[in-house]
């Protein structure tokens, strides 16, 4: 069975700093990866997914993420923080197939003026 | 395209009581996964559903249980309720639900037991 782990509950970053979100997964087959945000009283929103090819991802917001296979991370990095990014952010790993989906425990993003 | 619609947004039941909540997937999608989201436990997996089918199930007593239609609509129930159901629940839907295509949520339902 596969399993996320999102180092953090709770990360800080001052406006304009890098954001790093951490990602570890275990599965038994390269597996599909994404990340996803929710903002307050919202569902998810996907931000960025790796199926296959190209390892860094581009997403929406500014934001991309990286799959290394060898470290099992998809780790998920913004340059410049902005305080529209303050949120909850939630990776997710799928082994394909029609396997369910499972979520990390989530992130919640504060940015500091 | 119209997005994942959930109904109602917001509920308040007694416990012992029973709910039925309901998602409308995006057009084309065949697959819904509903999910149980509370702050201990995060994102609980529910169940999928696709072409009317339950293809995959968590780990979640008899008291939950779901339905898709022919339409990809799905319905999950909750009998008797206990006061630890109150969480948002959320519906999301795909293509097939293989993976290879991303899930869209819905904006939740927030169920209140008193």
């Amino acid at each position: 069975a596969q399993s996320v782990t999102q180092l953090g509950s709770h990360v800080s970053v001052s406006e304009g700093a890098l954001v790093l979100l951490r990602c570890n997964y275990s599965s038994s087959v390269p597996p599909y990866l994404f990340w996803y945000v929710q903002y307050p009283n919202q569902g998810l929103q996907l931000l960025l997914k790796y199926t296959t090819g190209a390892t860094l991802v581009k997403g929406i917001n500014g934001f991309e993420a990286e799959f290394k296979k060898s470290e099992t991370s998809f780790h998920l990095t913004k340059p410049s923080a902005h305080m529209s990014d303050a949120a909850e952010y939630f990776c997710a790993v799928n082994p394909g197939g029609y396997q369910k989906v499972t979520f990390g425990t989530g992130t919640k993003l504060q940015v500091i003026p | 395209k119209a997005g994942v619609t959930q109904t109602p947004r917001y509920l308040i039941k007694t416990r012992g009581q029973q709910v039925t909540l309901s998602c409308s997937p995006i057009s084309g999608h065949r697959s819904v996964s509903w999910y149980q989201q509370t702050p201990g436990q995060g994102l609980q997996f529910l169940f999928e559903y696709f072409s009317e089918t339950q293809r995959n199930k968590g780990n979640f007593p008899g008291r939950f249980s779901g339905r898709q239609f022919s339409n990809s609509r799905s319905e999950m129930n909750v009998s008797t309720l206990e006061l630890g159901d109150s969480a948002l629940y959320l519906c999301a839907s795909s293509l097939d639900g293989t993976g290879h295509y991303e899930q869209y949520f819905g904006p939740g339902t927030r169920l209140t037991v008193t």
